[in-house]
């Protein structure tokens, strides 16, 4: 398995443009997280994902912010209008539920850059 | 929810040393504690996890400890080299079973 792949890796845009981050999580796994990284806040959990379904968006910061997982294979991250303090490295992880412990395997990672 | 405080958030060492980061928690239900390192550019890579019914761990130069008593757990990284340098996660799963993460130990390794 290829592991986590996000697109773009990198994406540099206006304030005020709408911004769609991707990831395809790993074949199998039935839960999907999306997590922003900064370095004044670390890794900060966005949304969760069950079998497609949002159980937990307490972590997004803003209804600009919206998320959505049509199948087990593709998530969408949405900023709009984006702002330049999104401006983050964007992670989204797929779960495996391995003997009850829940080992999370991460992207490479979408570096957002809003000016 | 759960919390996850991270100790030290930089940490300096020579080539050779050892290194130990620090982790407590507060959910008394969290019974998994994986550690993730990140390279510069990548994402958090797991690279050794321990449950609440071990106390300590080990994977060559790697080793957890989990003291469930007082809700802390570390990491022991033993002769130290360059490529170790990185930034280093802790996690605790919650009694939600959802990673919880530190804030992060900037480990650099001095030649």
């Amino acid at each position: 398995d290829a592991g986590v792949i996000q697109s773009p890796r990198h994406e540099v845009t206006e304030m005020g443009q709408e911004v769609t981050l991707r990831c395809k999580p790993i074949s199998g796994h039935n839960s999907l997280f999306w997590y922003r990284q900064t370095m004044m806040r670390g890794l900060e959990l966005l949304i969760y994902f069950n079998n497609n379904v949002p159980i937990d968006d307490s972590g997004m910061p803003e209804d600009r912010f919206s998320a959505k997982m049509p199948n087990a294979s593709f998530s969408t991250l949405k900023i709009q209008p984006s702002e330049p303090r999104d401006s983050a490295v964007y992670f989204c992880a797929s779960t495996q539920i391995d003997r009850g412990l829940v080992r999370a395997f991460f992207g490479q990672g979408t570096r957002l850059t809003v000016v | 929810g759960e919390n996850v405080e991270q100790h030290p958030s930089t940490l300096s060492v020579q080539e050779g040393d050892s290194a130990v980061i620090k982790c407590t928690y507060s959910d008394s239900a969290s019974n998994y504690f994986p550690w993730y390192k990140q390279e510069l550019g990548k994402g958090p890579q797991l690279i050794i996890d321990i449950r609440s019914n071990v106390g300590e761990k080990k994977d060559q130069r790697i080793a957890v400890t989990l003291n469930k008593t007082a809700k802390h757990f570390s990491l022991h990284i033993t002769e130290t080299q360059p490529e170790d340098s990185a930034v280093y996660f802790c996690a605790a799963d919650g009694s939600a079973r959802q990673l919880t993460f530190g804030s992060g130990t900037q480990l650099t390794v001095l030649p």
